[in-house]
């Protein structure tokens, strides 16, 4: 069983566009992250959220929103996609908020065209 | 903000050589963690050692909290350690910061 799962794997899509990547963790942790690892594999955090409440918000353009309808799911949602939101996004979870090992998704390859 | 500097940044080896790959934090963090990023883009957990020293097969790895640095021990390389090892800490926000990471290639 994968514990965190990302769908989809790759996304295609046009600019100005509006997609959502999903996130699913089944090792009932308490915390998620999205992260985002550019074309020269800087990996640096977007969000974070414990318990379904968002903790950490980085400067983060306010077309990308998430969402996490309960402990185990953090969407990711982005509107009016630009050229320059092309990137691999990585789901994330770990136990509690603060503390313990986090455990990554394989992550979706974004590209817009 | 804290910064976890890796090095070397590129190192290429011919396969069964030994190495070591080094993380330097610029203040204290916590819940030290070193990933494989293999070459299909999966990041897999190594080690979660936020200090001391644990072992896995070929690889081990040793926190010295105390001295804000992280040591990867990567001994008989295979081709298939090829890839990018990112080492990873949680500073006093709870954010997990990541270095720039070790690109690592083994020559068969």
């Amino acid at each position: 069983d994968t514990a965190v799962s990302q769908t989809p794997k790759y996304l295609v899509t046009q600019m100005g566009n509006d997609k959502s990547i999903k996130c699913e963790q089944n090792l009932g942790h308490d915390t998620m992250y999205w992260y985002k690892q550019d074309s020269k594999k800087f990996l640096k955090i977007m969000f974070s959220y414990n318990n379904k409440e968002l903790i950490i918000n980085e400067t983060v353009p306010n077309r990308f929103s998430p969402k996490s309808p309960d402990k185990a799911h953090l969407n990711l949602h982005i509107n009016s996609l630009e050229l320059g939101d092309s990137a691999v996004y990585f789901c994330a979870s770990s136990q509690v908020f603060g503390g313990t090992e986090a455990f990554f998704g394989q992550g979706t390859r974004l590209t817009v065209v | 903000g804290i910064q976890v500097e890796q090095s070397p940044p590129d190192l290429i080896l011919q396969e069964g050589a030994n190495s070591t790959l080094r993380c330097n934090f610029s203040d204290s963090v916590n819940n030290l963690q070193w990933f494989h990023q293999n070459p299909w883009g999966q990041l897999i957990n190594l080690f979660y050692i936020p200090s001391g020293t644990k072992q896995n097969g070929r690889l081990s790895a040793t926190t010295v909290a105390t001295e804000r640095y992280s040591l990867l021990y990567i001994s008989s390389s295979q081709t298939t350690d090829s890839g990018v090892y990112f080492c990873a800490g949680m500073n006093r926000d709870d954010k997990i910061i990541f270095g720039k990471g070790t690109r690592l290639h083994i020559l068969p």
